[in-house]
């Protein structure tokens, strides 16, 4: 159990497009879910915390204008990186929590996103 | 301030050869601390959660333990396919912190 998908695992675009980056709990309803930043070789770094219904909460020094997140259901959360510049390109990486097992977050994939 | 260290950063073991990754926190109001495994490219795939100090738990050749500083991850006679980095994270009432990791090889 306890299955979070991301969509798309991959994704290149151009500088100055819009890129959306889909998070899914398969199996149990996510209450919460979380957006990471990773760099090669580095620790998570947390970008924002959603709860479903309500607005995101985003860490200090992370852009809300830029990293637009919602989480408009119990199993989705969206993260879209608008007009995307190549120090956007990165590793990111959601997690949910919630249903039985409400302490531990569990993780997607992840999603590497490279901007030109 | 609170705080997640894992040492070592990064650990080359033989085949076989036991050891133990180590996570000092200085949280308050510990909620639980977390294990997870990476590997390269993917997202942390959870192992174990720990609540309370003399807790311990295990799985195949990992066993997990926690006091009120610190968390060690003790590997029994690793394989190859434990090559990972290693994170632990601590979950205070209102924060989640991860630590930097540890990379594990593990030499045939």
């Amino acid at each position: 159990g306890a299955v979070v998908s991301q969509h798309p695992s991959r994704v290149i675009c151009k500088s100055g497009t819009s890129v959306k980056i889909e998070c899914r709990s398969l199996d149990f309803q996510a209450t919460t879910m979380f957006w990471y930043r990773q760099f090669p070789k580095k620790s998570l770094m947390l970008m924002a915390t959603s709860n479903e219904g309500s607005k995101a909460t985003y860490e200090q020094g992370v852009e809300k204008d830029k990293f637009l997140i919602n989480h408009a259901s119990l199993t989705l959360s969206t993260l879209t990186v608008t007009s995307a510049h190549p120090e956007d390109s990165s590793f990111y990486i959601c997690s949910a929590r919630g249903g039985l097992t409400y302490n531990e977050q569990f993780f997607g994939p992840g999603t590497r996103l490279t901007v030109l | 301030e609170d705080q997640v260290t894992q040492s070592p950063e990064a650990l080359r073991l033989q085949e076989g050869e036991s050891s133990s990754l180590n996570c000092s926190y200085t949280v308050s109001g510990l909620r639980g601390l977390f294990w997870y495994r990476q590997d390269p490219g993917k997202g942390p795939e959870f192992l174990f959660t720990l609540y309370s100090a003399g807790e311990e738990k295990e799985k195949e050749r990992l066993k997990a333990t926690l006091t009120k500083k610190e968390s060690f991850l003790h590997i029994t006679a690793p394989k190859p396919e434990d090559s990972a980095t290693y994170l632990c994270a601590v979950q205070a009432p209102n924060q989640f912190y991860f630590g930097t990791g540890t990379s594990l090889t593990v030499i045939p």
